[in-house]
């Protein structure tokens, strides 16, 4: 089955913008959708089918996607914003889903 | 509002069976697939396997295939994850969450934290 590789840290300063990747074979043929998982608490949707944001998501967060990468970007970042971001997508393998391998990020 | 809710907390000792479950609200059952997700203490998350609660249908991933039984109660809104030997290495944070079909999770439960020690 696939992978979806992640950086495990960024940190960006309070109103910059920060780009989280999601690399791996599966998201040349499926979207991507991203998870916020804050501290002690179940992951939330934040971005479906690449660049979608479900209600009550903040605009500043927006998705993209090219080749093998997906991303997600948060431009503006706010102090709630600090939380474990993951990826997810379709798998054409055994698997039917997996998961990215978290990235973890730092509102300075 | 759509709402799933799980079953509490639950401390087992290596070899005990367990079943824990997770109850949809504000919906119809049969609307959303109910998948299970794992998370291992400071780690990331796993897809365990789905259920359509319309006719039962499942999927596993084949890391958990064997080893758990995903099921569901449509009269009850219920879904359930159940074990019948635990093992230490089961110990984790599980959560359900519904997804339309093969697409995104859009909802999810608040998690059950299953701890298995002897």
């Amino acid at each position: 089955s696939s992978e979806l590789a992640q950086d495990p840290a960024v940190s960006v300063a309070l109103g910059q913008t920060v780009r989280i990747t999601c690399q791996g074979d599966s998201l040349r043929s499926y979207y991507a959708s991203w998870y916020q998982q804050k501290s002690g608490q179940a992951p939330v949707l934040v971005i479906y089918a690449t660049n979608n944001r479900p209600s009550g998501i903040p605009d500043r967060f927006s998705g993209s996607s090219s080749g093998n990468t997906a991303s997600l970007t948060i431009t503006g970042a706010q102090a709630e914003d600090e939380a474990d971001y993951y990826c997810n997508s379709r798998d054409s393998g055994n698997n039917p889903y997996v998961f990215g391998t978290g990235t973890k990020v730092t509102v300075l | 509002e759509v709402q799933l809710v799980q079953s509490g907390a639950e401390v087992k000792k290596p070899g005990e069976s367990l079943r824990i479950s997770c109850k949809g609200s504000g919906y119809s059952f049969t609307t959303y697939w109910i998948n299970w997700v794992r998370q291992m203490p400071g780690k990331g998350l796993e897809w365990m396997g789905r259920i359509d609660p319309s006719d039962s249908d499942t999927n596993y991933s084949p890391s958990f295939q064997g080893h758990v039984t995903i099921s569901a109660d449509k009269s009850i809104s219920t879904a359930y994850l159940q074990w019948s030997s635990l093992k230490a290495s089961d110990t984790a944070m599980y959560y359900c969450a519904g997804s339309s079909g093969w697409s995104e999770f859009d909802y999810w439960g608040q998690g059950t934290l299953v701890t298995v020690s002897s």
